[in-house]
């Protein structure tokens, strides 16, 4: 596609429901990121994929939180049992590249919020 | 500490001045990222540096990796020119993965 793409925009839910976020990153990238943002903070890494692998994971802030990339392309992040302090912006990344000197394309988020 | 600093948190400034943002990175990296975060939310990506200097228009953003010291300078501001602009480093100095460190951001408003 001509951008990457992200499903809901918004999404509003109950604690202890599971959630689905979706990103469609543009179709020639190997690399996709997921960032966690919190209101007037930073984005945070959460995981990335190279194609269907998942390097790294290590920001995934519980085991609540999985995501997958089963065929390289789209990927799907879960919160299971969602809670309040789950509430941010997930955003979706893509790049061409692996490395730190490839320019990353953001999608525009999913604006997450648990009551 | 955040590895990636970034300052002023806010800027007002009035529409023609001179504006820097300065951002202070701790760790190794391969390039330096600028972005832009628009008020509807969205990311941008303005720049990405590892020496010296480039130019967008009325953008400029440098870097000196001695240091560890980038600023990002606008000319001539405008207040469409308002926004959240954040700097990010990468995660792992010459490897393969390339997660961002992201710092705080700067949230610009420029006043007509």
């Amino acid at each position: 596609g001509a951008g990457v793409s992200q499903s809901p925009r918004y999404k509003v839910t109950k604690r202890g429901q599971d959630v689905t976020l979706r990103c469609d990153p543009i179709s020639s990238h190997a690399t996709l990121y997921w960032y966690q943002q919190a209101l007037g903070q930073g984005p945070e890494f959460l995981t990335y994929f190279n194609y269907e692998a998942q390097p790294d994971k290590s920001g995934l802030p519980s085991d609540r939180f999985s995501a997958e990339r089963p065929e390289g392309s789209i990927s799907t992040l879960t919160i299971q049992r969602t809670e309040q302090r789950d509430s941010a912006m997930y955003r979706c990344a893509s790049s061409s590249g692996t490395g730190g000197g490839s320019t990353q394309y953001f999608g525009p988020g999913t604006r997450l919020l648990v009551l | 500490k955040n590895e990636v600093e970034q300052s002023p948190q806010n800027l007002t400034a009035q529409e023609g001045e001179f504006i820097t943002i300065n951002c202070s990175y701790s760790v190794g990296i391969s390039a330096l990222h600028w972005l832009q975060q628009h008020p509807g939310g969205g990311i941008v990506s303005l720049f990405m540096l590892s020496s010296g200097k480039k130019k967008h228009g009325r953008l400029i953003a440098t870097i000196n990796i001695q240091e560890k010291h980038s600023s990002l300078h606008i000319t001539a501001s405008h207040p469409r020119d308002s926004a959240v602009y954040i700097c990010a480093a990468p995660l792992n100095y010459g490897g393969s993965q390339g997660n961002l460190i992201f710092g705080k951001g700067t949230k610009l408003s420029v006043k007509p």
